[in-house]
């Protein structure tokens, strides 16, 4: 697609249930982020891949959270036994990795907004 | 430590006029990238401008432009002739060699045009 999807759009779930978040970034693009943004907040990042290389989980907040990539396309970040301090917007970014500090532009998509009862 | 300081949590500006939002960094590498995304009530994340630390000019994009002041660490945007679509919350953010280039943003700016 053209864009960074997201699936799904919302998600209410009970405290103690596991979800999946999915995101498929745009083609070819090899760097791909996921961050957790509250009510009203900034974005708290969480996870980064960058190709080939190990994930980055130095923003995980939890054990109960992971993320997995498989090769340079799809993301599925995964809450186990959700709390309702999980509620937020989980934001996926994917850009093509220009290296260094160049002007590498993420491309959010629309979010998987999260609400946790 | 925050990387990244955006001190007004929320402004107003008449429309037509111009409105300038902070942003600080900390930093100790010499080579970093700044940028400026902007994120409507609909929610969507919005590439405005970049700026990296060795350019010798001021990035502007349209009414866009961030007025780096390296020496202070200060990477302010610039709207010039705000429009009501311009109301939004505004987030500057950072890339740095240490922090392992990941993107680092700050706490946002939430800007009200008023008509």
């Amino acid at each position: 697609g053209a864009g960074v999807s997201q699936s799904p759009s919302n998600k209410v779930t009970e405290k103690g249930k596991d979800v999946e978040l999915r995101c498929d970034p745009i083609s070819g693009h090899t760097a791909l982020y996921w961050y957790r943004q509250r009510l009203g907040q900034g974005l708290e990042f969480l996870i980064y891949f960058q190709g080939n290389s190990a994930p980055d989980k130095s923003g995980l907040p939890s054990d109960r959270f992971s993320a997995e990539r498989t090769g340079e396309s799809v993301s599925t970040l995964t809450i186990q036994r959700t709390q309702q301090e999980d509620s937020a917007v989980y934001l996926c970014a994917s850009s093509v990795d220009v290296g260094g500090t160049g002007a590498n532009v993420l491309t959010f998509g629309a979010g998987s907004r999260l609400t946790v009862l | 430590a925050q990387k990244i300081t955006q001190t007004q949590p929320g402004m107003f500006v008449q429309e037509k006029e111009a409105v300038t939002l902070d942003c600080t960094y900390d930093t100790s590498d010499p080579s970093y990238g700044l940028f400026w995304y902007k994120q409507p009530s609909s929610g969507e994340m919005i590439f405005l401008i970049y700026q990296g630390s060795y350019d010798q000019q001021n990035a502007t994009e349209g009414r866009y432009s961030l007025n780096f002041q390296k020496a202070r660490k200060s990477a302010n945007l610039v709207i010039s002739a705000s429009q009501l679509g311009d109301s939004a919350m505004y987030f500057c953010a950072m890339r740095e060699p240490s922090n392992d280039y990941k993107l680092s943003f700050g706490a946002g700016t939430t800007v009200t045009v008023r008509a």
